[in-house]
């Protein structure tokens, strides 16, 4: 697609409740990355993938999170056992191959509510 | 720890002055910068970066300035225009980032509103 594309835009979910999040990168980029922005704070960073590499997880904050990419497309967070902590929005990323010094195309988020 | 800080949460401009926005960093590693700027509801887009081996970069209304002595950026737009009203964040790659294909993590700031005033 044109664009990077995250579904659900909005998402509530209760307390405890499994949720799961999914970014759709632009056609051909390689890179793939997760960041969250909680409310008042800056972008964390949670994860990154990038080709057939081992992703790089360390910005994960619990085992409650984890996230799959299925090739150079399509991936999934999921978060288990949401907690209030956890409300933010979540933001997909992708680059090209060799795009570090040109940036990341980010997605338009996934607002996050845990009530 | 904050490895790149914005310390200025709130920036106001009037229309067609200089907006100059700031950002403060730790790790003399840093091989780059960047800037990107972010509307309500939209994802970050990237705006402008440069190299540590410079010391400016220039696009347009956009210039990035870096000094390396006081590991200091900054952002300066001239002139502002009502369109330019958003958050910006300054980005440098992490401290363990690892440059895999071209591939890297960034570490952001925690942004600086800008709102100019017609």
């Amino acid at each position: 697609g044109a664009g990077v594309s995250q579904s659900p835009s909005n998402k509530v979910t209760e307390k405890g409740k499994d949720v799961e999040l999914r970014c759709d990168p632009i056609s051909g980029h390689t890179a793939l990355y997760w960041y969250r922005q909680r409310l008042g704070q800056g972008l964390e960073f949670l994860i990154y993938f990038q080709g057939n590499s081992a992703p790089d997880k360390s910005g994960l904050p619990s085992d409650r999170f984890s996230a799959e990419r299925t090739g150079e497309s399509v991936s999934t967070l999921t978060i288990q056992r949401t907690q209030q902590e956890d409300s933010a929005v979540y933001l997909c990323a992708s680059s090209l191959r060799q795009g570090a010094m040109r940036g990341y195309t980010f997605g338009s988020g996934t607002r996050l509510t845990v009530v | 720890d904050q490895q790149v800080k914005q310390n200025s949460p709130s920036l106001s401009v009037q229309e067609g002055r200089i907006s100059i926005l700031n950002c403060d960093y730790t790790n003399s590693m840093f091989d780059y910068f960047l800037w990107y700027k972010k509307y309500p509801a939209e994802g970050p887009t990237f705006l402008i970066s440069i190299s540590s081996i410079k010391d400016k970069n220039e696009d347009g209304r956009f210039t990035v300035f870096l000094n390396k002595s006081a590991k200091h950026l900054s952002l300066h737009i001239v002139p502002s225009q009502p369109g330019d009203s958003a958050v910006y964040f300054c980005a440098a790659p992490g401290p363990d980032a690892r440059l895999i294909q071209g591939a890297q993590k960034l570490v952001f700031g925690q942004g600086t509103r800008l709102t100019i005033n017609p």
